[in-house]
């Protein structure tokens, strides 16, 4: 079946640092990739759309000068949180759409970010 | 606003049916019914979905009502790995390069029990 790989799958790092994470999709092509961030015993909440060369669409609320989004590729997209801080902390994860539009979103397995 | 309406927890018996109604009144004709799955620490996996006939696959059978606003999720032989939070969403399912985002709830939390 589809896979998105997410990685890293765990990151812990001083308030501050820029932390980059890469999703891919590993057997299909994504136009479309999604951005999630998580909290504790909360449900999943949307932060951006990535569309392969173009800019990303960010939901409201979201700071597109903190959370930097590149997809560069049909198989790839990044997510940079820039000068994270203790705030930042939380699962983000990513989801990749098939260009092939009927075939459902897959979801990569998450990255849990630690901001000391 | 919320777009489906799921109870927050349920529980079930091993071996037993797990039956996950959802609630979607205003649901758009062209909006499909996805259910997705989260085991804790874990990303949401797909488990199926349909637009008004019913759908079956490895994992799980989707009945939608006539009308479309309401569906219920089986999985007719619940084990202990299938407790996680169940998410029915709702989404136009566009195709080519046009997308519809999914919008999770709060969804339902299944505790599968020996």
């Amino acid at each position: 079946g589809a896979v998105v790989s997410q990685h890293p799958s765990r990151v812990i790092c001083k308030s501050g640092t820029s932390v980059k994470i890469e999703c891919r999709s590993l057997d299909f092509q994504a136009t479309t990739m999604f951005w999630y961030r998580q909290f504790p015993k909360q449900s999943l909440m949307l932060m951006a759309t990535s569309n392969e060369g173009s800019k990303a669409t960010y939901e409201q609320g979201v700071e597109k000068d903190k959370f930097l989004i590149n997809h560069a590729s049909l198989t790839l997209s990044t997510l940079t949180v820039t000068s994270a801080h203790p705030e930042d902390s939380s699962f983000y994860i990513c989801s990749a759409r098939d260009v092939r539009g009927s075939q459902p979103q897959h979801f990569g397995d998450g990255t849990r970010l630690s901001i000391l | 606003d919320a777009k489906t309406t799921q109870p927050p927890s349920m529980d079930c018996a091993e071996g037993r049916a797990a039956n996950l109604p959802c609630n979607h009144s205003t649901i758009s004709g062209n909006e499909y019914v996805y259910w997705y799955r989260q085991i804790h620490s874990q990303g949401p996996q797909y488990i199926i979905h349909g637009l008004k006939n019913n759908e079956t696959n490895e994992m799980a059978s989707l009945i939608i009502t006539e009308d479309r606003k309401s569906s219920t999720l089986i999985l007719p032989h619940a084990t202990l790995r299938d407790t996680a939070v169940y998410y029915c969403i709702v989404r136009v399912n566009a195709g080519g390069t046009s997308y519809g985002k999914l919008t999770f709830g709060q969804g339902t939390i299944l505790t599968v029990h020996p």
